[in-house]
């Protein structure tokens, strides 16, 4: 079956420094999802990647969309306390296909 | 608030035993997702419905059931309980376009099996 791998597992960085979370599918994907669960809470969507070798931006937060639609990333510049979370991908397979894969996640910590 | 409610928050029982989690989608969502996460893992896929019907199915155990009603509701039975069923299991809702919408999810209910 499909399978979503995400690198690190973890990843410590001291506040200002910037964070990168890789994703790569075995599969061509028809989409992926970012997602962002915070301590204690639920995933929350952060953004959605349909194209082809689309960037997408949000203020510190730049995702990609491999040419492939086999890979993407989230690269956060200047890490601040409040981005502490595990950051998720999902990837929805071809077409035909209604199962998000989720990654297992890359836990981030932030040292003040 | 992300519009999706599941109770009960948190279910401690003993092995052996059967529980039933309980999600009620966002209004005018049509999908219902249900999934598992244990202690520093990822989010396993169990189950997906669409407008009461099974849409596509993950690693769900056999003893392990799901259904959507005809208000949408959904509910994810666990039954023959083992300690390894402990998790967080959280249930999500999808708009109508199911393909491509966004998933919203609830806080969770914690599962402790003892």
């Amino acid at each position: 079956g499909q399978q979503v791998m995400q690198i690190p597992q973890y990843q410590h960085v001291q506040e200002g420094e910037d964070f990168t979370t890789y994703c790569n599918s075995s599969t061509t994907l028809s989409n992926i999802q970012w997602y962002k669960q915070r301590p204690g809470g639920h995933p929350v969507f952060l953004i959605q990647l349909v194209k082809s070798g689309e960037v997408k931006k949000q203020k510190r937060l730049t995702f990609q969309f491999g040419e492939a639609k086999k890979n993407s990333s989230l690269h956060i510049t200047a890490t601040q306390t409040t981005d502490v979370g595990t950051y998720f991908c999902a990837g929805l397979g071809g077409a035909g296909s209604y199962q998000l894969t989720f990654g297992k996640g890359t836990k981030l910590s932030v040292i003040p | 608030d992300s519009g999706v409610t599941q109770t009960p928050k948190h279910l401690i029982t003993a092995t052996g035993q059967r529980v039933t989690l309980r999600c009620s989608p966002r209004s005018g969502d049509l999908s219902v997702y249900w999934y598992q996460q244990s202690l520093d893992q990822g989010l396993q896929f169990l189950i997906q419905y669409y407008n009461g019907e099974e849409r596509a199915k993950g690693n769900i155990l056999e003893r392990f059931s799901a259904q959507q009603f005809p208000d949408l509701h959904s509910e994810l039975n666990l039954s023959s309980l083992e300690l390894g069923d402990s998790a967080l299991y959280f249930c999500a809702s999808s708009g109508p376009s199911s393909y491509n919408s966004p998933l919203h999810f609830g806080n969770g209910t914690r599962l402790t099996v003892t």
